[in-house]
């Protein structure tokens, strides 16, 4: 069975700051991981994915992952956060054989303060 | 081109009553997920179709939830009876083959039952 571990459900960054959001899986074959966001009153929206390619991976709005297996770890960050990142954030986990069953984590709600 | 279409977005009924859930997939997607967040709680998948027949229901949590995907197009996910219990997101997803490693979501259909 596939998990991801996202703690604190709430985080707050200051505009123009570090975003970091953490997340740690549990995985008993090769896995496929996945960010989405999910903006106010809108769907899920991937934000970026790791399909066992380039460990460090970029995707929109500015967002990176890196892949660290021996940590089991694949932390997302930006920069420098701007008003429109506020949103909840989803890590999600897959196995690779794209049968695109996903096992999310809790979300992590974040509020940039100006 | 159109994205995963869910309706209704919300949804307020009592419990005993019936509540039928729809989701048109991106057209020529043969595959379908269904997903549900609970209150406080992760998205957790419900089950997974392959053109019209169930590939994997293992998430489905009792009998009261009926799932169907007639003529491999849209879906609907029937609960009946609703209970209390049953309140949260519906999501659906869908992707193209098998292998495809990304799910495209609907904005979720928001279920009340009081």
């Amino acid at each position: 069975a596939q998990s991801v571990t996202q703690l604190g459900s709430h985080v707050s960054v200051s505009e123009g700051a570090l975003v970091l959001l953490r997340c740690n899986y549990s995985s008993s074959v090769p896995p496929y991981l996945f960010w989405y966001v999910q903006y106010p009153n809108q769907g899920l929206q991937l934000l970026l994915k790791y399909t066992s390619a380039a460990t460090l991976v970029k995707g929109i709005n500015g967002f990176e992952a890196e892949f660290k297996k021996s940590e089991t770890s694949f932390h997302l960050t930006k920069p420098s956060a701007h008003m429109s990142d506020a949103a909840e954030y989803f890590c999600a986990v897959s196995d690779v054989y794209g049968n695109n069953r996903l096992a999310f984590g809790k979300g992590n709600q974040v509020v940039v303060i100006p | 081109e159109a994205g995963v279409t869910q309706f209704p977005s919300h949804s307020v009924i009592e419990k005993g009553q019936t509540v039928t859930l729809r989701c048109d997939p991106i057209s020529g997607h043969d595959n379908l997920y269904w997903y549900r967040r609970v209150m406080g709680k992760e998205i957790k998948f419900l089950l997974h179709f392959v053109k019209e027949s169930k590939q994997d229901e293992s998430g489905m949590p009792n009998n009261r939830f009926l799932a169907e995907r007639t003529g491999g197009t849209y879906s609907t996910l029937k609960v009946q009876p609703a209970e209390l219990e049953d309140s949260g997101v519906y999501f659906c997803a869908s992707s193209p083959y098998e292998g495809y490693t990304e799910a495209f979501f609907g904005q979720g259909t928001r279920l009340t039952v009081v």
